[in-house]
């Protein structure tokens, strides 16, 4: 079946360092891809999405590009700040109205 | 901006008891989902919704039951509620309209059973 694979946590990084999390997939078809993000106490939020080879996703500084040669759905972002502090979850859609998630990263963010 | 609320944040029970968690949602989505969170297990879907008195079981529905009698609102049941039902719940809810299937996650319920 699908299934996504993330790496695993926690990282800890510091204010304005790079922040990379690889996501890889399984799927049969052409998913569409995304990541979510859970602030503390709070629930899922999108942060962003791409439904095609090399698509690339971006909102509030992140970015992730669709790679269907590597089946994979990296997060980065140049400079991590500490409200980027959460758990970031990467996802996939193929079929059956669901989505597949991954184990989930906790990031975070020290001053 | 769609909302999908989620009638309690925290709940404590006992074991034994019934416990239902009430979702609602009012963007006038077709499809709603319960999942529950663990630490390093993810998202798991318990249960999911694609139309009024529609269920699917999700992977882990074991223990569990869901009602949707309202488009807007899909409630998760648990019958007899046991410590290992102990988690945070989420419940979501998305739009079969076009390709892109992303889902509205509300806020949670943090449940304890004691």
């Amino acid at each position: 079946g699908d299934s996504v694979t993330q790496m695993e946590g926690p990282v800890t990084l510091s204010e304005e360092a790079c922040l990379t999390i690889n996501c890889t997939y399984t799927a049969t078809g052409y998913p569409s891809l995304f990541w979510y993000v859970q602030y503390p106490g709070e629930g899922l939020q999108l942060l962003l999405k791409a439904t095609k080879a090399d698509d690339k996703g971006s909102n509030k500084g992140f970015e992730a590009t669709y790679r269907k040669e590597t089946t994979s759905f990296h997060l980065e972002k140049g400079s991590v700040q500490v409200s980027d502090s959460a758990v970031y979850f990467c996802a996939l859609y193929s079929n059956d109205y669901k989505l597949s998630f991954g184990a989930g990263t906790t990031v975070t963010v020290r001053a | 901006d769609v909302k999908v609320t989620q009638s309690s944040r925290y709940l404590v029970k006992r074991t034994g008891e019934k416990v239902f968690l009430e979702c609602v949602q009012d963007m006038d989505h077709e499809n709603m989902f319960w999942y529950r969170q663990d630490p390093g297990l993810g998202l798991r879907l318990i249960y999911f919704s694609y139309d009024v008195k529609m269920k699917e079981k999700g992977d882990i529905p074991e223990g569990y039951s869901v009602s949707r009698e309202k488009k807007e609102r899909f409630s998760l049941i648990l019958e007899s509620a046991s410590t290992n039902q102990t988690s945070m719940y989420l419940c979501a809810s998305s739009s079969p309209k076009g390709a892109i299937r992303e889902q509205y996650f509300g806020p949670g319920t943090r449940l304890t059973v004691t």
